[in-house]
């Protein structure tokens, strides 16, 4: 196991579009978190699991927005709806409980 | 909820001199401290962490040391080298991290 997966590495979507990214993260990690980064910024929370249960959703979780863990493994995130405002990194973690965060390499969604 | 600022937002050192970056946080139940470096179009990379038990943690040339009371965590890097140009972000946590905005580090060969 080599790391936290995410895929695609680019997205560039038309406004209005959906898009769905997917994260696989280290197989013994039961923890998932995703985040959005924008430029000149740091990463902000938007969503985490413990297994396949949703535990926490960010403010920044717009309806628009919809997170799933089918069997505790990986994990997917769907854009509805794509917003210009959307575009930014989307950045997947994963970790033990109270152990360190392990990020993927993100993707990058662009939205035109 | 937690709120993370860190200063200064770019930092510019000669070659072999030492880098200190400061974050303050302001909740003090947050007990985790990780140090991320992040390299264009990669994902934060955990480079150093600190629990709220211990004040002060040391790996090679890199240092965190963290003052619970004032509610502040500073990295240390000694003997810069240029590969250690890039951005670096402190985070707290007692569930979930909160980033700071990141501070641009630039290493002159």
């Amino acid at each position: 196991d080599t790391g936290v997966s995410q895929d695609p590495r680019h997205k560039i979507t038309k406004r209005g579009q959906n898009v769905t990214f997917r994260c696989d993260p280290i197989s013994e990690h039961n923890r998932l978190y995703w985040y959005r980064q924008t430029l000149g910024q740091g990463p902000e929370f938007l969503t985490y699991f413990q297994n396949e249960a949703q535990l926490e959703k960010s403010r920044l979780l717009s309806d628009r927005f919809s997170a799933e863990r089918p069997k505790g493994s990986f994990s997917t995130l769907e854009i509805q709806r794509t917003e210009q405002g959307d575009s930014a990194m989307y950045l997947c973690a994963s970790s033990l409980i109270q152990g360190t965060y392990t990020f993927g390499s993100g993707t990058r969604l662009t939205v035109v | 909820g937690e709120n993370v600022e860190q200063h200064p937002s770019t930092l510019s050192v000669q070659e072999g001199d030492s880098a200190v970056i400061k974050c303050t946080y302001s909740d003090s139940a947050s007990n985790y401290f990780p140090w991320y470096k992040q390299e264009l179009g990669k994902g934060p990379q955990l480079i150093i962490d600190i629990r709220s038990n211990v004040g002060e943690k040391k790996d090679q040339r890199i240092a965190v040391t963290l003052n619970k009371t004032a509610k502040h965590f500073s990295l240390h890097i000694t003997e810069t080298q240029p590969e250690d140009s890039a951005v670096y972000f402190c985070a707290a946590s007692m569930r979930e991290l909160t980033f700071g905005k990141g501070i641009t580090l630039s290493v002159r060969p």
